[in-house]
C-alpha cells in the first residue's frame, strides 16, 4: 500500500524558514517523480514544485521560485521542501504527491498534508 | 501558464441524477487532463486521467470526455458519497495548473 506522510508544518513568522518532509513507503521511491502541492484554507489546489526521479531536474511555481527548494533522498525514501523567506500567502496545507512516472505532472497518490501557517 | 476554468462553481443535483461538470483550458492541453475528487478533510483522489481513463478502483459511473481545451466530467446516477469538490488539472505543460473547483452538492 502506498503511503505518503508529511511532517514539519508549524506556525512561523513572515520572513522565516521551514523544512517540510514527506516519508514514502509501499512503492519503489526512486522510480518516480515527486511533487509538492498546496491548498490555502478554503481555497483550491496550487502546484508548488516537482523533482524528477533521479534528482536531476527540479521545477517551481513562479510564486515560490527563488524561495523554496525541493530535494529528495532516495536512500531514505524521503522528499523535502525547504521554504525560505516565508510570506503570509504561503499559509496552506502542503501535500506531498507521487507522480505516475519518472517525470511529469500527473499525481496518483497524495499524503494527508501538513499545515504551514505564516503569521506574526 | 495555462489557466484552467471550471463551471459551474457549485452544482446542486439530487441523488440518482446525472451531474455534468465542465473544464476549459486557456490553450490546448492535448489529452493531458485529469480530474480529482476532494472530500472535506481529505486529500484529493485521482478519478480520471488522459481525459477519459478511470483510475484504479473508480466506479464506472464516472466518465470523462473532451479534447484540446474543452473537457467534461460526468457522474451518472449520483451516490451520496459522490458529493464533494472536483478539480480538473492539466499536466501537459509545467507549471501544472488546476481549475478552481466545482462543488457538487446535494439538492
Amino acid at each position: 500500500e502506498v503511503q505518503l506522510v508529511e511532517s514539519g508544518g508549524v506556525v512561523v513568522q513572515p520572513g522565516g524558514s521551514l523544512r517540510l518532509s514527506c516519508a514514502a513507503s509501499g512503492f519503489t521511491f526512486d522510480d518516480y517523480a515527486m511533487h509538492w502541492v498546496r491548498q490555502a484554507p478554503g481555497k483550491g489546489l496550487e502546484w508548488v514544485s516537482l523533482i524528477t526521479w533521479d534528482d536531476g531536474n527540479t521545477y517551481y511555481a513562479d510564486s515560490v521560485k527563488g524561495r523554496f527548494t525541493i530535494s529528495r533522498d532516495n536512500n531514505r525514501n524521503s522528499l523535502y521542501l525547504q521554504m525560505n523567506r516565508l510570506r503570509p500567502e504561503d499559509t496552506a496545507l502542503y501535500y506531498c504527491a507521487k507522480a505516475v512516472a519518472a517525470t511529469g505532472g500527473l499525481f496518483d497518490y497524495w499524503g494527508q498534508g501538513t499545515l504551514v501557517t505564516v503569521s506574526s | 501558464e495555462i489557466v484552467m476554468t471550471q463551471s459551474p462553481a457549485t452544482l446542486s443535483v439530487s441523488p440518482g441524477e446525472r451531474a455534468t461538470l465542465s473544464c476549459r483550458a486557456s490553450q490546448s492541453v492535448g489529452g493531458n487532463l485529469a480530474w480529482y475528487q476532494q472530500k472535506p478533510g481529505q486529500a484529493p483522489r485521482l478519478l480520471i486521467f488522459g481525459t477519459s481513463t478511470r483510475a484504479t478502483g473508480i466506479p464506472a459511473r464516472f466518465s470523462g470526455s473532451g479534447s484540446a481545451t474543452e473537457f467534461t466530467l460526468t457522474v451518472s446516477s449520483l451516490q451520496s458519497e459522490d458529493f464533494a469538490v472536483y478539480y480538473c488539472q492539466q499536466y501537459n505543460n509545467w507549471p501544472y495548473t488546476f481549475g478552481q473547483g466545482t462543488k457538487l452538492e446535494i439538492k
